[in-house]
């Protein structure tokens, strides 16, 4: 089951314009979201996260949304860059029980 | 169409022993990444491996840690002589191509060692 999902499988914005990666969730006990970013042939690093407690945190370029009532968080990178160009996954944790959940990942290509 | 197998799904361990964490890719994938994840970090990149190849293992600590892919049968993470430390999430990801980023991942085995 899909408990994690990313509805838009690519995304293509222009150089330093602004991305807006979106992820829903079904499991209301999930407190801990990530979101990983992958370039070919290299495995997801990590990039950002958010407790449920918080609505936002901002890292540099990278920002990240969470509206529980809604079960939506969103990734924004203002200015986008080409090299942030890569498959970004969300991912969603619950520590009641130790369950991490990832999405499908979005394609974002970011061109010149 | 079964996504990426992993078992177990929780594994304790007592110090000392040895755990061996699976993972089976997804139909018509023959790479296979395992990764790390420890307490408030994300995932760490251990291992990359082929049908009986290993192509990258920068991630692995150099000793107890080893990985298999045989040409039948799941991929396989081995930890000899665990320690505390080694508790952590393990998870599996597998793709088709090397070059594919559409890398699926398995739901991990969570090793808690007592």
């Amino acid at each position: 089951d899909q408990q994690v999902k990313q509805n838009s499988p690519s995304l293509s914005v222009q150089e330093g314009r602004i991305s807006i990666l979106n992820c829903d969730y079904t499991n209301s006990m999930f407190d801990y979201f990530l979101w990983y970013k992958k370039y070919p042939a290299e495995g997801p690093t990590f990039l950002i996260s958010i407790s449920s407690i918080k609505d936002k945190n901002e890292d540099g370029r990278f920002t990240v949304f969470l509206n529980k009532s809604a079960k939506h968080l969103s990734l924004h990178i203002v200015p986008s860059q080409p090299g942030d160009s890569a498959v970004y996954f969300c991912a969603a944790i619950s520590y009641n029980n130790n369950d991490m959940r990832f999405g499908a990942g979005t394609r974002l290509t970011v061109k010149p | 169409n079964a996504g990426v197998m992993q078992n177990p799904r929780h594994l304790v361990r007592r110090r000392g022993q040895e755990a061996r964490l699976r993972c089976s890719p997804m139909k018509g994938h023959s790479h296979v990444y395992w990764y790390r994840q420890l307490p408030e970090e994300g995932l760490k990149f251990m291992v990359y491996l082929q049908k009986e190849n290993i192509i990258d293992e920068s991630g692995m600590p150099k000793e107890r840690f080893s990985a298999e892919f045989p040409k039948e049968g799941p991929s396989i993470l081995r930890i000899q002589q665990v320690v505390r430390g080694d508790s952590a999430a393990y998870f599996c990801a597998s793709s088709r191509d090397r070059g594919n980023t559409e890398a699926f991942f398995g739901q991990g085995t969570r090793l808690t060692v007592v």
